[in-house]
């Protein structure tokens, strides 16, 4: 079975911390994604990556920057924390670059507070 | 630009009873697919059910079907016979082709009750 790992499930942070979000998948997934997921406005997507050390804006890439240092392996990171990225994070991944039918595979999701 | 638009917040469906989530979508594009997720309380994303924008028949899964209108744009899942357990989150989504990669966008949401 694919297995997509979010690091962490809860966090609290303070405002203007730095904060890591660390997401691993164990299929040798082409596409990975970070998507922030809000009641009321279902999933944004924050921003995706179709190869290491490439990565592409989604709709709401502000506030957040992203690592793909090995295919695996994607990390969302919140350089300055704010009190309005409290919410919840989803990280996804699909096996090939181009694909539309591939199924989208999702991590647990990380709750995360800032405070 | 692709948009997926879920109007129903929430829903009732007694067990046993059929229900059916509306969703509608919007692209220019010929080539897209149509996916369906379920989250349960404890959040994560199961995927139900999948329709290509070129497939002829309407998708089946078991107690899941997608009522696919390619003339109307509308992507429906009709859940059959429903259960306590189908109390969830379900969200559509739509998956196309950017210049780089495929993507997934989702609507809001419909959060589906099941009562006794």
């Amino acid at each position: 079975d694919v297995k997509v790992t979010q690091s962490s499930r809860y966090l609290v942070k303070r405002t203007g911390e730095k904060v890591f979000l660390e997401c691993v998948q164990d299929m040798d997934h082409e596409n990975m994604f970070w998507y922030r997921q809000d009641p009321g406005l279902g999933l944004r997507l924050i921003y995706f990556s179709y190869d290491v050390k490439m990565k592409e804006k989604g709709d709401i890439p502000e506030g957040y920057s992203v690592s793909r240092e090995k295919k695996e392996r994607f990390s969302l990171i919140l350089e300055s924390a704010s009190t309005n990225q409290t919410s919840m994070y989803l990280c996804a991944s699909s096996f090939d670059r181009m694909g539309i039918g591939n199924t989208i595979y999702f991590g647990e999701g990380s709750w995360l507070t800032v405070v | 630009a692709q948009k997926i638009t879920q109007t129903q917040p929430g829903m009732f469906v007694q067990e046993k009873e059929a229900v059916t989530l509306d969703c509608t979508y919007d692209t220019s594009d010929p080539s897209y697919g149509l996916f369906w997720y379920k989250q349960p309380s404890s959040g994560e994303m199961i995927f139900l059910i999948y329709q290509g924008s070129y497939d002829q028949q309407n998708a089946t899964e078991g107690r899941y079907s997608l009522n696919f209108q390619k003339a109307r744009k509308s992507a429906n899942l009709v859940i059959s016979a429903s259960q306590l357990g189908d109390s969830a989150m379900y969200f559509c989504a739509m998956s196309f082709r950017t210049g780089t990669a495929s993507k997934l966008t989702f609507g809001t949401g419909t959060r589906l009750q099941v009562t006794l």
